[in-house]
């Protein structure tokens, strides 16, 4: 069965700081992970995907993130941290089948953002 | 740029009345769900729906959930008899036809429910 593990609920940086959202996650077959965002009243939105290739995968706003199969992570990062970044962040890992994908999210992770 | 619109973006309900949440996904999406997001919780899964069928569902799901695709463009959930715990916001999700689909789901605004 899937699952994702986001580790720390809530994240604090300063502006132009490094962004790090930890992501933890098990499946049974090569999965297709994700990072979505959520600004307050907004429904989610990709940032991100791996589903096959390269392991570093790049997403709008400046964020990456890197599959480790070893590992079994998924952690996303930007380098330096806008007062816009501020917003909910998820994991997400897919299965496929034959309806589709069954995608499960992590907990989130509170991103905030201090001037 | 396509996207997913839901209807209404707030509705405030009696315990035990019946409440139906509108969905209208992009429109070549084959694959069509909803989830549900408990205030301050996680995103959960609720269905997914294919081919006019539903192809899985969640624990969650039960028999006072139904879902349904009327026409070619609206996607339906009905809770039959609300309770308090029912009180979320509910997002609306479609995925593209399989052979271009990665997995990718395009999010509605959700639909905010309070059951008083």
């Amino acid at each position: 069965a899937q699952s994702v593990t986001q580790l720390g609920s809530h994240v604090s940086v300063s502006e132009g700081a490094l962004v790090l959202l930890r992501c933890n996650y098990s499946s049974s077959v090569p999965p297709y992970l994700f990072w979505y965002v959520q600004y307050p009243n907004q429904g989610l939105q990709l940032l991100l995907k791996y589903t096959t290739g390269a392991t570093l995968v790049k997403g709008i706003n400046g964020f990456e993130a890197e599959f480790k199969k070893s590992e079994t992570s998924f952690h996303l990062t930007k380098p330096s941290a806008h007062m816009s970044d501020a917003a909910e962040y998820f994991c997400a890992v897919s299965d496929r089948y034959t309806g589709g994908f069954k995608t499960i999210f992590g907990a989130g992770t509170r991103l905030f953002v201090k001037a | 740029e396509p996207e997913v619109t839901q209807t209404p973006s707030h509705q405030v309900t009696q315990m035990g009345q019946e409440v139906i949440l509108r969905c209208v996904p992009i429109s070549n999406h084959l694959y069509f769900y909803w989830y549900r997001q408990i205030l301050g919780q996680k995103v959960e899964f609720l269905v997914s729906f294919y081919n006019n069928e539903i192809s899985e569902k969640s624990e969650i799901f039960d028999d006072q959930f139904s879902v349904e695709r009327p026409d070619g463009s609206n996607f339906t959930l009905k809770i039959r008899s609300t309770k308090l715990e029912d009180s979320a916001m509910y997002f609306c999700a479609s995925s593209e036809r399989q052979g271009t689909n990665t997995g990718e789901l395009f999010f509605g605004e959700g639909s905010r429910l309070t059951v008083l």
